[in-house]
């Protein structure tokens, strides 16, 4: 069984500052793992995604990730945020054996304010 | 690519009424998932079909709840009869599925709200 967790509920920040959303899961399995991202009244869309390969993984929006194995985390960040970036956050992760089927983490609200 | 469609965007119904929500998944993909999202309860999954098929219904919270994939690019969502607690936004979502990149798509969602 996986399980993803997001550690902030909240995130709030100026903006042009940095922001890390920090994201842990645990499987006893290889997993792909994934940050999408939540405009209100929209769906999800995704921002990134690791496979496989470079542990530094680039999205769109300027947003990356890092996959680090021993900690079983898959933090994400921006070096610089805008408003346009308030939003919410779902880390998720899937098992490659599992048939398509993704664990979402609870999400994490960025606001970024002026 | 249009992306995944689904209709209504929004829906409101009286309590006891059948609702029915719709989705068209992107062409080519094999998985499609339908989900709900409420303030309390978070982004839930209801219940995924790979290649048409219903896989793992866990999430449907009773037997109110059921859906369909009659095709490869059709599925409905269907509750009957509707109470106030299903309000919600209900998401499909549709993968490459199974030895694909597994990144899941979603439509726009469907906000239900039964009164």
């Amino acid at each position: 069984a996986q399980s993803v967790t997001q550690l902030d509920s909240q995130v709030p920040v100026f903006e042009e500052a940095p922001v890390e959303l920090r994201c842990n899961y645990s499987s006893s399995v290889s997993v792909y793992l994934f940050w999408y991202v939540q405009y209100p009244n929209q769906g999800l869309q995704l921002l990134l995604k690791y496979l496989s390969g470079s542990t530094l993984v680039k999205g769109i929006n300027g947003f990356e990730a890092e996959f680090n194995k021993s900690q079983t985390s898959f933090h994400l960040r921006k070096p610089s945020v805008h408003i346009s970036d308030t939003a919410e956050y779902f880390c998720a992760v899937s098992d490659p054996t599992n048939a398509g089927k993704s664990t979402f983490g609870d999400g994490t609200t960025l606001t970024v304010k002026p | 690519d249009a992306g995944v469609i689904q209709s209504p965007r929004h829906e409101v119904t009286e309590m006891g009424q059948e609702v029915t929500l719709r989705c068209k998944p992107i062409s080519g993909h094999n998985s499609l998932f339908w989900y709900r999202q409420t303030m309390m309860r978070g982004l839930e999954l209801l219940i995924y079909f790979n290649n048409n098929v219903p896989i793992d219904d866990s999430g449907m919270p009773e037997d109110r709840f059921s859906a369909k994939m009659p095709n490869a690019s059709f599925s409905t969502l269907k509750i009957q009869p509707s109470e106030p607690r299903d309000s919600a936004v209900y998401f499909c979502a549709s993968s490459p599925g199974v030895g694909g990149p597994r990144e899941q798509y979603f439509g726009p969602g469907t906000r239900l709200t039964v009164t």
